[in-house]
């Protein structure tokens, strides 16, 4: 199965700072990445799919990147309602893997 | 419009066994893989094995491998997450959601269900 390693797992930040997640996979996934937001008791909520298209209705803030075994979520300038767990979810071999998740916390 | 609306809330006992289910509509169900995610209290989402319901094919992640079955009715598109024994440790949310597989599409991990929290204990 292929490893997904997601970091930081943690992340204190403010409003308007900008944050970057990076996942990286024990092997080449082309662009078979998406990126997933959860808040606390809520329903993970798709972001990003192929590594980079944004989801309908999404800010432009969030952008994802990447190809192969390295990819980044970026939020240019993080908003109150940004902090939440953030996963990335590899789907290139079944069965997918997450990442271990990034918990963006107030600073 | 798509929706998977899973059964409701369960409470039981270790030892019993357990069924849960994960209904789509709106859309061709057949046409798409099914895959359960556990979240176990305060902890991360993970991914526990897919159905298509076409064929039935499943697929387990390792850890998860001979500890559930996963499985499809597409007459009534529905699929299953089911438990022989639990224990206190399948205390969870579990979700399901629909994906395609080999090929990106904006209608893979798009809809979720709204979880089954299922609750293990004496």
């Amino acid at each position: 199965d292929i490893q997904v390693t997601q970091s930081p797992s943690v992340m204190s930040a403010s409003v308007g700072d900008r944050v970057t997640i990076t996942c990286r996979t024990s092997q080449g996934i082309k662009n078979f990445l998406a990126w997933f937001q959860q808040k606390p008791g809520k329903v993970p909520k798709r972001l990003i799919y192929g590594a980079s298209t944004l989801q309908n209705g999404v800010p432009s803030r969030f952008t994802g990147s990447g190809f192969g075994t390295e990819f980044t979520l970026t939020i240019s300038s993080l908003q109150p309602e940004d902090f939440a767990t953030y996963y990335c979810l590899q789907h290139d071999t079944d069965p997918p893997t997450f990442g271990q998740g990034t918990k963006v916390e107030i600073k | 419009e798509v929706q998977l609306v899973q059964s409701g809330p369960e409470m039981k006992k270790p030892g019993e066994s357990l069924k849960i289910s994960c209904k789509g509509s709106g859309y061709r169900f057949s046409n798409y893989y099914i895959g359960w995610v556990r979240q176990m209290p305060g902890k991360d989402l993970e991914w526990m094995g897919i159905v298509f319901p076409t064929d039935s094919h499943t697929m387990y992640s390792p850890s998860f491998q001979g500890q559930v079955t996963i499985s499809a009715d597409k007459s009534i598109n529905t699929a299953y997450l089911q438990w022989g024994s639990l224990r206190a440790s399948d205390t969870a949310m579990y979700y399901c959601t629909r994906f395609v597989v080999g090929y990106i599409t904006s209608e893979s991990f798009d809809s979720w269900g709204q979880g089954t929290l299922v609750t293990v204990s004496s």
